[in-house]
């Protein structure tokens, strides 16, 4: 039972390239979201997903793009990364009436 | 916008003290639920109560939650240094889903010195 995994757990983009964040979990939770946490900014919500095939946007979506086509997995994908999105990403997932759990997150830097 | 907002921003105690930190929110809630950061890691979920809840116990952590002020607290008792960390209080929106759509506050660093 290896919870939520996220890979990369680092990552350094060129501005305007594109790439896909990598979330998994292995609890069968319907639940799944995408935190960006950015310093004094606490976590902001950027997409997040009741179940397979339903997803929907949060605080920032902006530049990023979800799916949902299995429970186990909810990739974010970055358009065309820009300096403002340099950040560490949380994913989690959760159950109803339940906390989340969180993966150990992916730091990214863009330049 | 952000929806809870803790109190205070940092917290410096003595080992063995008690620590109360404090958050306020701004719309109806299902549930309010209180994270724990550990420096350079993931959250984790440390306690979860829900809006027809008044108070919740786990081990050393005592949360009671006011829905009339949209306030709640955390209290640990007896804190160690290992409980330095960053606390966060989260909400779960009453209209978007039961937990489905998770609201955090920017957190609190709490020191406990040795």
């Amino acid at each position: 039972n290896a919870g939520v995994t996220q890979t990369p757990k680092f990552q350094v983009l060129k501005t305007g390239q594109s790439m896909t964040l990598q979330c998994a979990q292995d609890m069968n939770h319907e639940y799944m979201s995408w935190y960006r946490q950015d310093p004094g900014m606490g976590l902001r919500l950027i997409h997040y997903s009741v179940g397979a095939g339903i997803t929907d946007q949060g605080e920032v979506p902006n530049g990023y793009n979800v799916s949902r086509s299995t429970t186990e997995d909810f990739p974010l994908r970055l358009l065309s990364a820009a300096p403002s999105q340099t950040s560490v990403y949380f994913c989690a997932s959760s159950r109803q009436g339940h906390g989340y759990t969180f993966g150990s997150g992916t730091r990214l830097t863009v330049v | 916008s952000q929806q809870g907002e803790e109190d205070p921003q940092a917290l410096s105690i003595q080992e063995g003290e008690n620590a109360t930190m404090n958050c306020s929110y701004k719309t109806s809630i299902n549930n309010l639920q209180w994270y724990r950061q550990n420096s350079g890691r993931g959250l984790v979920h440390l306690i979860l109560i829900r809006s027809n809840e008044r108070e919740k116990h786990s081990g050393r952590l005592r949360v009671t939650l006011d829905t009339s002020k949209k306030s709640s607290s955390l209290l640990i008792t007896a804190s160690r240094a290992a409980d330095t960390a960053s606390y966060f209080c989260a909400t779960a929106d009453l209209y978007t889903g039961a937990n489905s759509k998770l609201t955090f506050g920017k957190g609190i660093t709490l020191s406990v010195r040795p």
